[in-house]
């Protein structure tokens, strides 16, 4: 079983449509949580960076956190044609530095 | 200020050679991460250096090495390409805190 879970899609919306990304972990160290955003044959682009438990919103984006569950999600809020790229969760918590990543959920939004 | 850069953009080589990657971080960052990003396998974690030294590496064979220069800047060295070590090769460059901020990657072709 992988540590981070993350529904591949492909996700298809049109715009303006509220959307809704998540991922699963299993690693209980895991505090700090990220989501990246990835064009197509382009590095990731660092969107929403999460601490612990709680939500984060920046613009139309909104990260939320349970650590409980073990569970995290992005919100995408009037989601425009721009927003169609592949979205990654990532993670690090404990003694490592690194990031561990989901597979990503492709995102395509219709105009 | 300048992002992550890398180079070269794309790389060919065949299968026995031996590839050389680069990576410059964000200036005054001094942790560079390198990961893999196989077609199905998602970002997988290869190395971090941090102040020139090795700090820890992932589920990668020895061939895969590098190493971390006085000005930060980075080399990733692969030597005895498999034909499996064709991925989208990226570098992350920190500071003191948690976000990794991702260059733009070099693709590495082995035919």
């Amino acid at each position: 079983q992988k540590e981070v879970e993350q529904d591949p899609g492909p996700l298809s919306v049109p715009e303006g449509a509220i959307v809704s990304l998540n991922c699963t972990y299993s690693n209980s160290a895991f505090q700090y949580f990220m989501w990246y955003r990835q064009y197509s044959r382009k590095g990731p682009e660092l969107l929403m960076y999460t601490y612990s438990s709680g939500n984060k919103e920046d613009g139309r984006f909104t990260a939320q956190v349970d650590k409980s569950s073990k569970y995290i999600s992005l919100f995408i809020r009037d989601s425009q044609p721009s927003d169609s790229a592949t979205y990654l969760c990532a993670m690090r918590g404990g003694s490592a530095r690194q990031l561990t990543f989901g597979s990503g959920t492709q995102l395509t939004v219709l105009p | 200020e300048a992002g992550v850069t890398q180079s070269p953009t794309h790389l060919i080589k065949t299968r026995g050679q031996q590839a050389t990657l680069r990576c410059s971080p964000i200036s005054g960052h001094t942790s560079v991460y390198w990961y893999q990003q196989a077609l199905g396998l998602g970002l997988q974690f290869l190395l971090w250096y941090d102040e020139g030294e090795e700090r820890n590496r992932g589920n990668f064979p020895p061939r895969f090495s590098g190493r971390q220069f006085p000005n930060y800047s980075s080399e990733l060295n692969v030597n005895a390409l498999e034909l499996e070590d064709s991925a989208l090769y990226l570098c992350a460059s920190i500071f003191r805190g948690y976000e990794q901020y991702f260059g733009p990657g070099t693709r590495l072709t082995v035919t």
